[in-house]
């Protein structure tokens, strides 16, 4: 059965400081795992990621994908308030099925 | 404007009693899918539609129909819905045959008596 893990559920960070949030999955013929951000509202994409090793980058935020070890990292560095949100991990099979994670809720506190 | 349009933003309903949530985009995407919601639980995928008339169930179909008549449209019906589909749904599309994100709709927020 095709599952997808995210750590840790929750944290709370000071403005400033570096987040590192964490996706494992198994799953059968993987075509890409992908990084959406919630707030309270319908999620938006952040990253698409299909090939091991190359570092996507948007701003503060990046992430890296290894499909050896079968996990994927999203880091936000100088955390602001507006990355307060639910960051949900989601895989995705070559038949088009989704799987996601129940995703990590961040508070960034001023 | 490119988007994915969901209706009813808000539905109250009663136990068994039949409902229809549409979903419709302008974006000539392929492919469509209903996610439901749950505190705890991220989004789970209920149904899918790779194209017209080829549907595929997700993880969670129980209780639940699709449809895929048209290429823009793909309503969600709940026959007869219970207490346990009370949830947020959100409705997401895509171009199939590449790798593309989902476009989600802003989510139908279903509470069942």
């Amino acid at each position: 059965e095709d599952k997808v893990v995210q750590s840790p559920l929750s944290l709370v960070v000071h403005e400033g400081d570096t987040v590192t949030l964490n996706c494992s999955y198994e799953v059968t013929n993987f075509r890409s795992l992908l990084w959406y951000k919630q707030e309270k509202k319908a999620p938006t994409f952040l990253f698409m990621l299909t090939s091991s090793g190359i570092e996507k980058k948007s701003g503060r935020l990046s992430s890296i994908l290894d499909k050896k070890e079968l996990f994927s990292i999203l880091n936000i560095t100088a955390t602001q308030t507006g990355d307060s949100a639910i960051y949900l991990c989601a895989v995705e099979n070559s038949w088009g099925k989704f799987q996601f994670g129940a995703g990590t809720q961040v508070v960034v506190t001023p | 404007e490119a988007q994915v349009t969901q209706n009813p933003r808000y539905l109250i309903t009663v136990t068994g009693k039949k409902l229809t949530v549409t979903c419709s985009q302008n974006m000539n995407h392929e492919y469509m899918s209903w996610y439901r919601q749950d505190p705890g639980l991220g989004l789970r995928q209920i149904y899918y539609s790779m194209n017209v008339e080829v549907t595929d169930k997700g993880d969670v179909p129980e209780g639940y129909k699709v449809s895929r008549k048209e290429k823009r449209n793909f309503p969600l019906i709940l026959e007869s819905p219970s207490p346990n589909q009370t949830s947020l749904y959100f409705c997401a599309s895509r171009t199939s045959g590449s790798l593309n994100e989902q476009f989600f709709g802003p989510g139908t927020r279903l509470t069942v008596l």
